[in-house]
C-alpha cells in the first residue's frame, strides 16, 4: 500500500463546475499538507498548504484536511479552462526533509 | 512565494557527454534543495537531497557517480549527468524548502541522442 493514494484520473468536467480532488494517506503522523498544480512541461506550483485539520480558502480554491479519516481534498469552484493541469497532493512529517507525493490527478476543464 | 530558477530549460546532447543543470533560489537562501526526475504522465521521483556544504543524500537506486550533485552555496545547487545515455532523457526538476513548504523550479528537459 502506498503512503499516499491519489486517483490519477483523468478527470474531465465542463467549465464552471465544482471540482473535487482527493488524497488518502496511511501515516497518521503526517502534519503538513500541500496541493501543487503542474502544467505540462512545467515545474509544480504550490497552490495551497495547511497544517493540521480544517479548511483553508484562497479565492476559488479550498483545501480541506480531515486527519481523523486521513483524507485531504482540494475544491475548485467556478472552474476555468486555465485550471486544466495535473494536481498533486503532498504531505510531510514534522521536521522531515522529504515530501511524499500522490500520483497526481490530470484535470481537464472543457469550455 | 519563493522563486526557484533552473538553467537550462532544455538541453539536447550526444550520448556519452556530460550535462550540468543549475538550480538557484532567487530571493531566499536554501540550505536544502532537492532533485527530482519525472517521466511523461508520471509523478515526481525524488533522486537526491542536496545539502549546502555537505554531500548529497541519494535515494535508493539512484547512481551517485552518474548524477553528481554539488551544493556549493546557499543559493545554488547543480546536477551533472555524467556520460549521459538515451535512457537518461527525462524532465529534471529541482526544489528548495522554506519552512515546511517546497518550491519548485520550472524544470529542465534533457534529451540524449
Amino acid at each position: 500500500q502506498k503512503e499516499v493514494e491519489q486517483d490519477p484520473g483523468p478527470l474531465s468536467v465542463p467549465e464552471g463546475a465544482i471540482v473535487s480532488l482527493n488524497c488518502t494517506y496511511s501515516n497518521s503522523a503526517f502534519q503538513y499538507f500541500m496541493w501543487y498544480r503542474q502544467y505540462s512541461r512545467k515545474g509544480p506550483e504550490l497552490l495551497m498548504y495547511t497544517y493540521s485539520s480544517g479548511n483553508k480558502e484562497d479565492g476559488r480554491f479550498t483545501a480541506q484536511v480531515d486527519k481523523s479519516s486521513k483524507y485531504i481534498s482540494l475544491f475548485i469552484r467556478d472552474s476555468q479552462p486555465s485550471d486544466s493541469a495535473t494536481y498533486l497532493c503532498a504531505m510531510s512529517l514534522q521536521g522531515a526533509q522529504k515530501l511524499v507525493f500522490g500520483q497526481g490527478t490530470r484535470l481537464t476543464i472543457n469550455p | 512565494g519563493a522563486v526557484v530558477s533552473q538553467h537550462p530549460s532544455w538541453v539536447i546532447c550526444k550520448s556519452g557527454t556530460s550535462v550540468k543543470i543549475e538550480c538557484r533560489s532567487l530571493d531566499f537562501q536554501a540550505t536544502t534543495m532537492f532533485w527530482y526526475r519525472q517521466f511523461p504522465k508520471q509523478s515526481l521521483m525524488l533522486m537526491a537531497t542536496s545539502n549546502e556544504g555537505s554531500k548529497a543524500t541519494y535515494e535508493q537506486g539512484v547512481e551517485k557517480d552518474k548524477f553528481l550533485i554539488n551544493h556549493a552555496s546557499l543559493t545554488l545547487s547543480t546536477l551533472t549527468v555524467t556520460s549521459a545515455h538515451p535512457e537518461d532523457s527525462s524532465f529534471y526538476i529541482c526544489s528548495a524548502r522554506v519552512d515546511f513548504r517546497e518550491f519548485f523550479g520550472p524544470g529542465t528537459r534533457l534529451t540524449v541522442l
